[in-house]
């Protein structure tokens, strides 16, 4: 069966530091991988996603960046953090084909202090 | 682009109602719609999903509705337990089929 892992679960970075958060897929090949944002409260905001090796597509223009250096692997980045860059940041990946539904990681919260 | 509206958003029930949300969207092109459930501090999970050619879907006492010609569909949640106490996702899929678009969400409260 198909899984999906991120991590680290929970993060505390200073402003001014740099990111990287990892999301890996097993038991599929070729998913479309995708990172949302959700502020406390509040619905999920699609930042990036990929349909393949090196292919991303970004949603909202901001001071992450995204990665797909391998088939199942999913990179979320940042040079320099800001505060308004808190939330729960969550992976999913989805099947190829008509209308297949996201699956989606445990999430990695992060604060910025 | 495809814009999804979502009401309630918050909805409170007594163990036993019945809950309906409701989501309206804007793209006669998706075709896709999934319902999703996150608990507190949990990962959004697919309760129910439907596509474009079938109006409506049961899985016990949960049943989505699409009605394409007015562009809106709806969960509906029979004989509530505290346990589906959680906040609601409804989404649809965009034009290109690579994206979904999730509505801000509902937060339904089961009290006992």
């Amino acid at each position: 069966s198909q899984t999906i892992h991120q991590w680290p679960a929970t993060l505390v970075q200073p402003v001014g530091s740099p990111l990287s958060l990892e999301c890996t897929v097993e038991g599929t090949s070729n998913p479309n991988l995708y990172w949302y944002r959700q502020a406390a409260g509040r619905g999920l905001q699609l930042l990036f996603y990929s349909v393949g090796i090196g292919q991303i597509s970004s949603e909202v223009p901001q001071n992450l960046s995204a990665s797909r250096p391998q088939d199942r692997q999913f990179i979320l980045s940042s040079k320099k953090l800001l505060l308004s860059d808190s939330g729960f940041y969550l992976c999913a990946w989805e099947g190829k084909g008509y209308s297949q539904p996201q699956h989606f990681g445990d999430g990695t919260r992060l604060s910025i202090l | 682009g495809e814009n999804v509206e979502q009401h309630p958003s918050t909805l409170s029930v007594q163990e036993g109602d019945s809950a309906v949300i409701k989501c309206t969207y804007s793209d006669s092109a998706s075709n896709y719609f999934p319902w999703y459930k996150q608990e507190l501090g949990k990962r959004p999970q697919l309760i129910i999903d439907i596509r474009s050619n079938v109006g409506e879907k049961k899985d016990q006492r949960i049943a989505v509705t699409l009605n394409k010609t007015a562009k809106h569909f709806s969960l509906h949640i029979t004989e509530t337990q505290p346990e589906d106490s959680a906040v609601y996702f409804c989404a649809a899929s965009d034009q290109a089929g690579t994206a979904l678009i999730f509505g801000k969400g509902t937060t339904l409260s089961v009290s006992s």
